[in-house]
């Protein structure tokens, strides 16, 4: 079965500051698509960022970044320069062949100003 | 373009009642999917649906549970005689259509139905 593993039930982080959330899974499949989305107190799911297996580089959207090694199954997300808006729920989240999305629990994130 | 629709936002209902949750994905998606998130948990696969077809309805519950995404119209996730813990957060998506591999990517998200039962 695929799972999505996210170890860090909260974290927080001094605002300009440098944050990374952590993230494992596990799949018997060579290729996949893995998402990070963000979920504020408004709780409307956002898509913060998306890798393809199949590619080696790592992606980046702006002050979001994530480390993707596919050996280890690891898929952490980074937020640099940390804002009061980044506050929220994240969720790790991997698709599998049939298109359903399978999410970790979810890492609370906490912004101090 | 307009994101994922979903309505009724809010929905109060009194055990045995029933429930219609309301989904219009967004201009051009041909694939919608239902998930639904418990209090304080993570979001779970219930169904997912193209026009006038269920593809994979494994995280439906057997009973009370069903869905439907007619040729024209919404998608529409109805539970019959709801129970208190039925209450929960019910999220739609959409996706574009299959382009590679058979397999679609990113999936955009409603808002949400919240969903409380009385």
């Amino acid at each position: 079965a695929q799972t999505v593993t996210q170890s860090q039930p909260e974290m927080s982080v001094q605002e300009a500051e440098t944050v990374t959330l952590s993230c494992t899974y596990d799949t018997s499949e060579s290729d996949y698509y893995l998402f990070w989305y963000k979920q504020p107190p408004s709780r409307q799911m956002i898509l913060v960022i998306r890798q393809e297996a199949y590619k080696q580089q790592n992606a980046t959207e702006n002050r979001f970044s994530v480390n993707f090694q596919k050996a280890a199954k690891s898929f952490s997300l980074k937020i640099s320069d940390s804002q009061l808006g980044d506050a929220a729920m994240y969720f790790c989240a991997l698709v599998l062949y049939g298109n359903k999305l399978v999410f970790g629990a979810g890492t609370i994130l906490r912004v101090k100003s | 373009n307009a994101g994922v629709m979903q309505n009724p936002r809010h929905l109060v209902r009194r055990r045995g009642q029933e429930a219609r949750l309301r989904c219009s994905p967004m201009k051009g998606h041909s694939h919608v999917y239902w998930y639904r998130q418990l209090p304080e948990e993570g979001l779970k696969f219930m169904v997912y649906l193209q026009k006038e077809n269920i593809i994979d309805e494994s995280g439906m519950p057997k009973e009370r549970f069903s869905a439907e995404f007619p040729k024209e119209g919404p998608s529409i996730l109805r539970i019959q005689q709801v129970v208190r813990g039925d209450s929960a957060a019910y999220f739609c998506a959409s996706s574009p259509p299959i382009i590679r591999t058979g397999r679609t990517d990113t999936q955009y998200f409603g808002p949400g139905t919240r969903l409380t039962v009385l």
